[in-house]
């Protein structure tokens, strides 16, 4: 079976900052790891994916993950937070495409001017 | 805007009644997911329709089914209603490995 653990389900940082959002896997198959993105009231949104093509991985918004199989771990960063990115994120996992996502807990991202 | 509709946004109701939640999946899209988010249990994958054919069942109550038509739109319903099925509820539908979800039906059980 397939799990994400997103450490912290509250993180605050103030404007310019480093974002740094932690996100561990759990999967006995190749992953597929995903960082989606929920603002209130809203659905979700890609940020980025991981497929198995390049370790590091761009998205949207300025934002970056980085697939470590030695460590499950695919944590999402951003060099400048800006007041817009305050929102909830998500990193799900899935074996392979067109399964399930199986979703982390979230974690709350607040900016402070 | 990610293509993909859901409809009502809102639905209010009372405990022991059914309701029904449509979503409509992007142009061309043949897979569609339902997801639950509530508060307790976060996001949870109920079920996944391809092309007309169930493909994989979550966490789904028994008082809950849904279909997809032929037309690729898919209802979910959600019978004899309590007040712990009160949630967000979102479709998505996918080409290959990513998913798109609609903007999700509040329901509010009451």
């Amino acid at each position: 079976a397939q799990s994400v653990t997103q450490l912290g389900s509250h993180v605050s940082v103030s404007e310019g900052a480093l974002v740094l959002l932690r996100c561990n896997y759990s999967s006995s198959v190749p992953p597929y790891l995903f960082w989606y993105v929920q603002y209130p009231n809203q659905g979700l949104q890609l940020l980025l994916k991981y497929t198995s093509a390049a370790t590091l991985v761009k998205g949207i918004n300025g934002f970056e993950a980085e697939f470590k199989k030695s460590e499950t771990s695919f944590h999402l960063t951003k060099p400048s937070a800006h007041m817009s990115d305050a929102a909830e994120y998500f990193c799900a996992v899935s074996s392979s495409g067109n399964t399930p996502l199986v979703f982390g807990k979230g974690t709350r991202l607040s900016v402070i001017a | 805007d990610s293509g993909v509709t859901q409809t009502p946004k809102h639905l209010i109701t009372a405990t022991g009644q059914r309701v029904t939640l449509r979503c409509s999946p992007r142009s061309g899209d043949l897979s569609v997911y339902w997801y639950q988010q509530s508060l307790d249990q976060g996001l949870q994958f109920l079920i996944h329709y391809y092309n007309g054919e169930e493909r994989a069942k979550g966490n789904i109550l028994e008082r809950f089914s849904a279909q997809q038509f032929p037309d690729l739109h898919s209802e979910l319903n959600l019978s004899s209603l309590e007040l712990g099925d009160s949630a967000l509820y979102f479709c998505a539908s996918s080409v290959e490995h990513e998913q798109f979800f609609g903007p999700g039906t509040r329901l509010t059980v009451l």
